[in-house]
């Protein structure tokens, strides 16, 4: 069974931590995402990646940074996390390239809390 | 401003009816559309994909229609029932030059009641 793995299923870090959220696709896909999802706010597009060594913002990037060294893992870094980084994060990939994008297939969800 | 409005918060239906859900969206011209199926604490589950072109796509009980110049689809659940109970995401396709992502809707929440 194809999947995305998000390496914490829940998460409580102290505020002015560094954060590594990991994610482990086995899927051989291109292109993977990082979401955030909050209540009245919906899915929100934090950094995507197409290929290795690539990554491009997405619409909330402050804050975050990430790294894809490998095709299979897109990690997620909060450089020094914030109450206001509270929140699910989700990973997901898919396949396509260019304008072409097929369904994505996503992670359970990292619930993380900063205190 | 880019956006993407589906229809309603919440949605209830007696089970056996139709459901259908609205997904409007304003300064987009996406090549296609999908919808998701999202259960409380877990990530989206892909259900359908759309292009531009289509304007109908069918699978199972599901069916999924796209209009370009209205800028909406419809997705619609024939013969409802309690377990397709969820939240319900609409998701546009966003190309820049940077490459192309997923822009999602807030969701439909939609609850079959028996």
């Amino acid at each position: 069974d194809v999947k995305v793995t998000q390496s914490s299923r829940y998460l409580v870090k102290r505020t002015g931590e560094k954060v590594f959220l990991e994610c482990v696709q086995d899927m051989d896909h291109e292109n993977m995402f990082w979401y955030r999802q909050d209540p009245g706010l919906g899915l929100r597009l934090i950094y995507f990646s197409y290929d290795v060594k690539m990554k491009e913002k997405g619409d909330i990037p402050e804050g975050y940074s990430v790294s894809r060294e490998k095709k299979e893992r897109f990690s997620l870094i909060l450089e020094s996390a914030s109450t206001n980084q509270t929140s699910m994060y989700l990973c997901a990939s898919s396949s396509g390239q260019g304008t072409v994008l097929y369904g994505y297939t996503f992670g359970s969800g990292t619930r993380l809390t900063v205190v | 401003s880019q956006k993407i409005e589906q229809n309603s918060e919440a949605l209830n239906i007696q089970e056996g009816k139709t459901a259908t859900l609205t997904c409007n969206y304003t300064n987009y011209s996406p090549a296609y559309l999908q919808w998701y199926r999202q259960d409380p604490g877990r990530g989206p589950v892909f259900l359908l994909l759309i292009r531009e072109n289509e304007k109908e796509k069918r699978k199972e009980r599901l069916k999924v229609t796209f209009d370009t110049t209205l800028k909406q689809s419809l997705f619609h659940i024939t013969a409802s029932q309690p377990a397709d109970s969820a939240t319900y995401l609409c998701a546009l396709s966003s190309f820049n030059q940077a490459g192309t992502a997923l822009i999602f809707g807030k969701g439909t929440t939609l609850s079959v009641s028996s």
